[in-house]
């Protein structure tokens, strides 16, 4: 079946450096790619998205870019906080949400 | 507004028992899925509604998983008979079409399930 890969499944950075995390999916009609961000006790929120029709979006310290020949998508975060650690979660689906597949989560941790 | 609720929070049962998980979307969503986490492993798509019709059930995992939307409303994820592997985290998520015309999906708080 359809998959999405994410890697690394832990990361731990200093505090103030950055955190890429990749994820690759496998259903070539994927054209919705969200992120979610889960803090320890909480619900998954979406904090980034992109859609296949761009390259790359940036929203403060938070960018994602996509390559769909590739099949790759990953996500950036720049200057970490210690309040960035969570398991961040990527996803791929189908236009109207069908089809949403979930990588396995990275827990990112920030190091104060 | 109010986000979308699960319950219980928490379930513990014994193997071969019932277990019914209860969500409620945001108001107005016509679209809600389920899906379970096991820990350290993906969020897991089980079942995707939209209304009252099941529009994708390919996630589930054999028939002792039942789900119903009654309504189109809320959703209840019935268990029956429960074995030791159904243990996990039940997520429920809500999403209705966005101005761009994409569905940003609204997670309730979960439901952990442990079957002993």
């Amino acid at each position: 079946g359809e998959n999405v890969e994410q890697h690394p499944s832990t990361l731990s950075v200093q505090e103030g450096d950055s955190a890429v995390i990749k994820c690759t999916y496998s259903d070539s009609a994927s054209n919705y790619f969200p992120w979610y961000k889960q803090e320890l006790g909480k619900r998954p929120q979406l904090i980034i998205d992109i859609r296949s029709n761009v390259g790359e979006k940036k929203d403060q310290r938070i960018a994602v870019t996509l390559n769909k020949t590739a099949k790759h998508f990953s996500l950036h975060i720049t200057e970490t906080q210690p309040e960035d650690s969570a398991v961040y979660f990527c996803a791929a689906s189908h236009t109207g949400g069908f089809k949403t597949i979930f990588g396995a989560g990275t827990r990112l941790f920030v190091k104060a | 507004e109010a986000g979308v609720t699960q319950f219980p929070s928490h379930s513990v049962i014994e193997k071969g028992q019932t277990v019914t998980l209860r969500c409620d979307p945001i108001s107005g969503h016509d679209n809600l899925y389920w899906y379970r986490r096991v820990m350290g492993k993906e969020i897991k798509f089980l079942l995707h509604f939209v209304k009252e019709s099941k529009q994708d059930e390919s996630g589930m995992p054999n028939n002792r998983f039942l789900a119903e939307r009654t309504g189109g409303t809320y959703s209840t994820l019935k268990v029956q008979p429960a074995e030791l592997e159904d243990s996990g985290v039940y997520f429920c998520a809500s999403s209705q079409v966005s101005a761009g015309g994409f569905y940003e999906q609204y997670f309730g708080p979960g439901t952990r399930l442990t079957v002993t």
